[in-house]
């Protein structure tokens, strides 16, 4: 089975400062992991994605993502936030099973910028 | 390039009234097809994909089901609705590979009252 464990519902951070989004996920086959971003009133939108190639993924706007095997983890970073950062954020994990490609979304993490 | 047509956009059903939500794809063939639910707080709830026509994979246990008449038709169905079945449904075409791609489309939102 697979899943995906977004650590952290909310997340409130000062402009400037770095955002850390935290993503744990099961899975008893080789994944490929994603990051989405949902601004309010706006469909999702592709950050990052790994498909074991590098570990260290760079995605738009500044963000990267680090896969981790040995910990199960793919956590969203960015050095520096921005105000249009604020949205939610999805890491999605997929994985090929016999009735096809299965995707499964995290809870989500709700990213709020204060100046 | 791809699109994805998904509608009615928004929908007001009563409770017990049947249910028929329709999403089509095109400018790809063979397409991975996902519905999902998002609802406040909850995320993306991934209810059925297909691999090809006819053949329906179901996470999620409940009234709700899934068809694929064609191949690029996903339809969501339900006999009689029930008022937890109100959130926002999003059709989703995923191709892997090494241009490994998720689309969504627009989204239905559905009250049941």
């Amino acid at each position: 089975a697979q899943s995906v464990t977004q650590l952290d519902s909310h997340v409130s951070v000062s402009e400037g400062t770095p955002v850390l989004l935290r993503c744990n996920y099961s899975s008893s086959y080789s994944p490929s992991l994603f990051w989405y971003v949902q601004h309010p009133n706006k469909g999702l939108q592709l950050l990052l994605k790994y498909t074991s190639a590098a570990t260290l993924v760079k995605g738009i706007n500044g963000f990267e993502a680090e896969f981790k095997k040995s910990e199960t983890s793919f956590h969203l970073t960015k050095p520096s936030a921005h105000m249009s950062d604020a949205a939610e954020y999805f890491c999605v994990v997929t994985v090929f099973t016999g009735g096809g490609n299965k995707l499964t979304f995290g809870t989500g993490t709700q990213l709020k910028v204060e100046l | 390039s791809q699109t994805i047509h998904q509608w009615p956009a928004t929908l007001v059903q009563p409770v017990g009234s049947p249910l028929s939500l329709e999403c089509t794809v095109e400018g790809t063939s063979n397409p991975n097809l996902y519905w999902y639910r998002q609802a406040a707080g909850r995320g993306l709830q991934l209810l059925f994909y297909s691999v090809g026509i006819g053949q329906i994979s179901s996470e999620v246990p409940q009234n709700l089901s899934a068809s694929r008449p064609q191949d690029r038709q996903f339809i969501l169905s339900s006999k009689k609705l029930l008022l937890s079945d109100s959130g926002f449904y999003l059709c989703a075409v995923y191709h892997g590979g090494a241009n490994e791609k998720l689309f969504f489309g627009s989204g239905t939102q559905l009250s049941v009252l």
